[in-house]
């Protein structure tokens, strides 16, 4: 069955430090996004992409990056982690053109903590 | 201006109770569609309902059904007689199907806790 995966589930990082968060998909969705929860903001849009070498800022991109060298894989990368980024991030995908409801699918979320 | 709103940070219901959960939303696109998730204490994000701007009638999935009220902007979720199993965190959210934009926009949610 075609799933959508997040690694890790949880990570514990210490501030300045680079992290990497991965999602992979087997969907064959075009679109990938990546969202942080946040009590009282919901989820907030960080980066997403519509293809293979295409990525875009979201609402609250500062101090993050994606790149799509692939289809399957959209992985979120902390430049230098701050307190500010403890946070759960879930990941989604998406075919190009979802007709009504289907299609969005999340990841489990990754629930990361810098201290 | 917030894209999508939820006024209700908490809400209790009493089991076997309906239950309406309000969202508000803005957009200037004719073409939106509107989402209702909720997410358990386990953290996924489970899919309830859907409703386009276009949908002349209010969508319904079982015991939730999408009280649509375009000219005042607002997609509550109704859930009828409500279940231990309906306490979580439910969120609505939006997609601007005009354009290249795909993403959804999602509101700060509403706690429901669902009293024995």
């Amino acid at each position: 069955d075609a799933e959508i995966t997040q690694s890790p589930r949880h990570k514990i990082t210490e501030t300045g430090r680079q992290v990497t968060l991965a999602c992979h998909q087997t969907w064959n969705h075009n679109n990938m996004f990546w969202y942080r929860q946040d009590l009282g903001h919901g989820l907030r849009l960080i980066h997403y992409s519509y293809g293979v070498q295409d990525t875009n800022k979201g609402e609250v991109s500062d101090g993050y990056s994606v790149s799509r060298s692939n289809t399957e894989d959209l992985p979120l990368t902390l430049e230098s982690a701050a307190s500010s980024q403890t946070s759960v991030y879930f990941c989604a995908s998406s075919p190009i053109r979802s007709p009504g409801h289907y299609g969005y699918t999340f990841g489990s979320g990754t629930r990361l903590t810098v201290v | 201006a917030q894209k999508i709103t939820q006024t209700q940070p908490g809400m209790f219901v009493q089991e076997k109770e309906a239950v309406t959960l309000d969202c508000t939303y803005d957009t200037s696109d004719p073409s939106y569609g509107l989402f209702w998730y909720k997410q358990p204490s386990s953290g996924e994000m489970i899919f309830l309902i859907y409703q386009g701007s276009y949908d002349q009638q209010n969508a319904t999935e079982g015991r939730y059904s999408l009280n649509f009220q375009k000219a005042r902007k607002s997609a509550n979720l109704v859930i009828s007689a409500s279940q231990l199993g309906d306490s979580a965190m439910y969120f609505c959210a939006m997609r601007e199907a005009s354009g290249s934009a795909r993403q959804l926009t999602f509101g700060s949610g509403t706690q429901l806790t669902v009293l024995p």
